[in-house]
């Protein structure tokens, strides 16, 4: 069966420094990978999403970054981090079917000072 | 461009009885999906149900059930003899054509609270 992991779970970082978040998925191949971002109190806002090692495609600016060095890992970066970059990060895999459904890791709580 | 509209923030349903989430959406693609997912308060969200826009058949999956509209663009969640392990957010959610790509589109969320 396919899982996805993220880690760190939570991560309190001051402003300006950098951030590096990791996504991992076991049990399937070239999957869809996406990473979303949760306000508080808010809905899932699509940051970035790939569709193969190296594609990565951005859905809002801002001053984060996606890479997909592996089939199976995605990892979203800052090199600054701002306070509005306060939020729950969550990342998920699909397999791209008809119906793409969408399998969630368990989130990144990430609280900038 | 895809809108999904939860318009209830907040529900509460006794333990055991049913209770319907609220979903509409705005769409022109021919072809979409619609997804309900649930979010307890560790933040995982977690997939409940599927529904294809040609689907002709209600999606059921346990105790939940999608009550999907097509004319109405309503695809409202049933839950049915709740319990208390169903409190949590639950996010209406549909998967369509944007930009050339599948992108999903989440509602702002419905948090059901069920009482003892």
């Amino acid at each position: 069966s396919q899982t996805i992991h993220q880690w760190p779970a939570t991560l309190v970082q001051p402003v300006g420094s950098p951030l590096s978040l990791e996504c991992t998925v076991e049990g399937t191949s070239n999957p869809n990978l996406y990473w979303y971002r949760q306000a508080a109190g808010r809905g899932l806002q699509l940051l970035f999403y790939s569709v193969g090692i190296g594609q990565i495609s951005s859905e809002v600016p801002q001053n984060l970054s996606a890479s997909r060095p592996q089939d199976r890992q995605f990892i979203l970066s800052s090199k600054k981090l701002l306070l509005s970059d306060s939020g729950f990060y969550l990342c998920a895999w699909s397999l791209g079917t008809s119906t793409d459904t969408q399998y969630f890791g368990p989130g990144t709580r990430l609280t900038v000072l | 461009a895809q809108k999904i509209t939860q318009t209830q923030p907040g529900m509460f349903v006794q333990e055991k009885e049913a209770v319907t989430l609220d979903c509409t959406y705005d769409t022109s693609d021919q072809s979409y999906g619609l997804f309900w997912y649930k979010q307890p308060s560790s933040g995982e969200m977690i997939f409940l149900i599927y529904q294809g826009s040609y689907d002709e058949q209600n999606a059921t999956e346990g105790r939940y059930s999608l009550n999907f509209q097509k004319a109405r663009k309503s695809a409202n969640l049933v839950i049915s003899a709740s319990q208390l392990g169903d409190s949590a957010m639950y996010f209406c959610a549909m998967r369509g054509v944007s930009g050339g790509y599948q992108k999903v589109t989440f509602g702002t969320g419905t948090k059901l609270q069920v009482i003892p």
